[in-house]
């Protein structure tokens, strides 16, 4: 089992340019929760998808940021039109969704840097 | 929604002393806190969890004590070692949120040969 798999491990993008962020869960797992860490500070929550739909959005800033999670294919986060305030690491974490809460597991993160 | 809150920010300890962490949460439905360690450029990684079933959970050097009433769970580490230093995060999760977890704020564990 690979665990949870995120690509690109850094990137850089000008501001105003877009960020595509990938993240492959762990095989067999449904659920993906995708949370952000600024310098020095910790994981904020952004969104939780399983398969095709959206189950919490509470933490995604209201514009140019968007996630999915397709039928196929990894799940993306997606941000339009970046600012030097995005910059940050982002992380992907993926769980089976059984209930109960289980542990999620984390992928090495997405070091975003805008220039 | 819930808030976790998590002191102190900055923790240094000598090698074999004790590491105390405490950290509190705001929604009561929450039943399950997990804590994750972070050392620096990596991933969060699980390092132990406790479920509001039960009060106290250990794990070798790390334990895990729970007061539901008070609302607050703290993490203990005894004879620390220089490769304990990293950031903790201590979470809060309601069981109709899955696994999505709120994290506290983080406390950076020096620990000093």
């Amino acid at each position: 089992n690979a665990g949870v798999m995120q690509n690109p491990r850094h990137l850089v993008r000008r501001r105003g340019q877009e960020a595509r962020l990938r993240c492959s869960p762990m095989k067999g797992h449904s659920h993906v929760y995708w949370y952000r860490q600024l310098p020095e500070e910790g994981l904020k929550f952004m969104v939780y998808l399983q398969k095709e739909n959206i189950i919490d959005e509470s933490g995604m800033p209201k514009e140019r940021f968007s996630a999915e999670f397709p039928k196929e294919g990894p799940s993306i986060l997606r941000i339009q039109q970046v600012v030097r305030g995005d910059s940050a690491a982002y992380f992907c974490a993926s769980s089976p969704g059984l209930g109960g809460n289980t542990e999620a597991f984390f992928g090495q993160g997405t070091r975003l840097t805008v220039v | 929604g819930e808030n976790v809150e998590q002191h102190p920010s900055t923790l240094s300890v000598q090698e074999g002393d004790s590491a105390v962490i405490k950290c509190t949460y705001s929604d009561s439905a929450s039943n399950y806190f997990p804590w994750y360690k972070q050392e620096l450029g990596k991933r969060p990684q699980l390092i132990i969890d406790i479920r509001s079933n039960v009060g106290e959970k250990k794990d070798q050097r790390i334990a895990v004590t729970l007061n539901k009433t008070a609302k607050h769970f703290s993490l203990h580490i005894t004879e620390t070692q220089p490769e304990d230093s990293a950031v903790y995060f201590c979470a809060a999760s309601p069981k109709t949120s899955y696994d999505k977890v709120i994290f506290g704020p983080g406390t950076s564990l020096s620990v000093i040969p």
